[in-house]
């Protein structure tokens, strides 16, 4: 069975800081999802990983993906309070394409 | 373009009561995907359609849950005799059949809330 752990669940980091969230998973998947969840709202899609070694990018946020590791961080550079969120790694599971999500990480970005 | 739909937005029920939810995907997704989110249990996968048919309900955690979807479009989970540990947010997404990049588009729940 599938499982996805993800840590830390929350994370409080002041604006200007680094850090990076982790996902480990269980078995061999071949795309890695991470979502952004704002409070009260749905699942925005942030990248996709696809192949050991993918690495992406967008503004303060990079991913990448280590399949042999069965590894994928999540790293901030220079929170803003803006990044406050819930974010989610989540992997493909079997041939039906569903996902497994991982438990979340509740980041809060103090000023 | 149209996002995927959800209604209602909030539902709330008494305990042993019937619930229906509905899901309108993006048009031209033929796969639509039911998880829920709550507090104990995290998010996780209840039921996957490909066009009409369900291959996979492994995720439905009982036989009080059901769904169905018509016209390779709509799709409704139906939530009988409802209990208290049924309040969840129920989260629709839907996709394009691209083995490559298989996207999941989510819409915005319905926050279920059994008394």
């Amino acid at each position: 069975e599938l499982k996805v752990e993800q840590n830390p669940l929350f994370l409080s980091m002041q604006e200007g800081k680094n850090y990076t969230i982790y996902c480990n998973y269980s078995t061999t998947s071949d795309r890695l999802y991470w979502y952004r969840q704002d409070p009260g709202k749905s699942l925005e899609s942030l990248f996709v990983l696809l192949s050991n070694g993918a690495v992406k990018q967008e503004g303060r946020l990079m991913a990448s993906l280590d399949t042999k590791a069965r590894l994928s961080t999540l790293h901030i550079t220079a929170a803003v309070h803006d990044l406050s969120a819930t974010y989610f790694c989540a992997v493909v599971g079997g041939a039906t394409n569903k996902l497994i999500f991982g438990t979340g990480t509740l980041l809060a970005v103090q000023p | 373009g149209a996002g995927v739909s959800q209604s209602p937005s909030n539902k709330v029920t008494e305990k042993g009561k019937d619930v229906e939810l509905r899901c309108d995907p993006i048009s031209g997704h033929t796969a639509l995907y039911w998880y829920r989110q709550s507090l104990g249990q995290g998010l996780e996968f209840l039921i996957y359609f490909q066009g009409n048919s369900a291959p996979d309900k492994s995720g439905l955690p009982s036989d009080r849950f059901s769904a169905e979807r018509t016209g390779g479009s709509v799709s409704t989970l139906t939530i009988q005799r409802t209990q208290q540990e049924d309040s969840a947010v129920y989260l629709c997404a839907s996709s394009l059949r691209d083995y490559q990049y298989n996207e999941q588009f989510f819409g915005p729940g319905t926050r279920l809330t059994v008394l």
